[in-house]
């Protein structure tokens, strides 16, 4: 089956724009991921949808990133107001329901090179 | 805070090289530990996962031992080929138990180069 789709794959942006970037996770995954990943930073978790609860916010940098996740399926990541320091690539990953005491696979997509010039 | 530290590269091997890539975690509770692989232009995926105590995950000739004791989850190969080439990821999901699902914590990377 298809694995996790990103889209675009390279986005280049002028300081100051906003962007949208979005992921299709696999289907039937219920929890999907947003990380980031750059050459300072390594890979950082962003933020985490599960089902219908509310997402887990808890690592985006600051209030220019938002996500949502429409349907329990398609997500899109959305930054405002862009500065330099947010190229990078962001990955989306996705993980099927797991039932206790399994662990936590995820599955990521090719991601999206942001360039902000 | 949760975290997991590996050791620097670049490292760089002969083919048919004992491969050590070192990783070390720091977490409260019982995480999973996983091992994730990236090739040159390609996405991140999972090489292996250990999921308790003295769980031994294996892949494609790599393994790693889940070390409560040390806090450790070495991955190691005992003959690299060029194709093993890659970076290598050492992460833990805070969550391992219970069917909740916690973010991966990553270390950072270690990129290996395989010489023929």
């Amino acid at each position: 089956g298809a694995g996790v789709s990103q889209s675009p794959s390279n986005k280049v942006t002028e300081k100051g724009k906003d962007v949208e970037l979005r992921c299709d996770p696999i289907s039937g995954h219920t929890a999907l991921y947003w990380y980031r990943q750059s050459l300072g930073q390594g890979l950082e978790f962003l933020i985490y949808f599960q089902g219908n609860s509310a997402p887990d916010k808890s690592g985006l940098p600051s209030d220019r990133f938002s996500a949502e996740r429409t349907g329990g399926s398609v997500s899109t990541l959305t930054i405002q107001r862009t500065q330099q320091e947010d190229s990078a690539v962001y990955l989306c990953a996705s993980s099927p329901v797991m039932t206790s005491g399994s662990s936590n696979e995820q599955f990521f997509g090719p991601g999206t090179r942001l360039t902000v010039l | 805070g949760n975290s997991v530290t590996q050791m620097e590269g670049p490292v760089t091997l002969s083919e048919e090289a004992f491969l050590t890539i070192n990783c070390t975690y720091t977490a409260t509770g019982y995480p999973s530990l996983f091992w994730y692989v990236q090739y040159p232009g390609e996405g991140l995926q999972l090489l292996l996962k250990a999921t308790k105590a003295d769980d031994k995950g294996s892949n494609k000739g790599f393994e790693a031992t889940y070390r409560k004791e040390t806090t450790s989850f070495h991955l190691e190969k005992g003959s690299v080929q060029v194709s093993d080439s890659a970076v290598y990821f050492c992460a833990l999901s805070e969550d391992g138990y219970g069917g909740s699902q916690g973010n991966l914590i990553f270390g950072k990377g270690t990129k290996l180069s395989v010489k023929p």
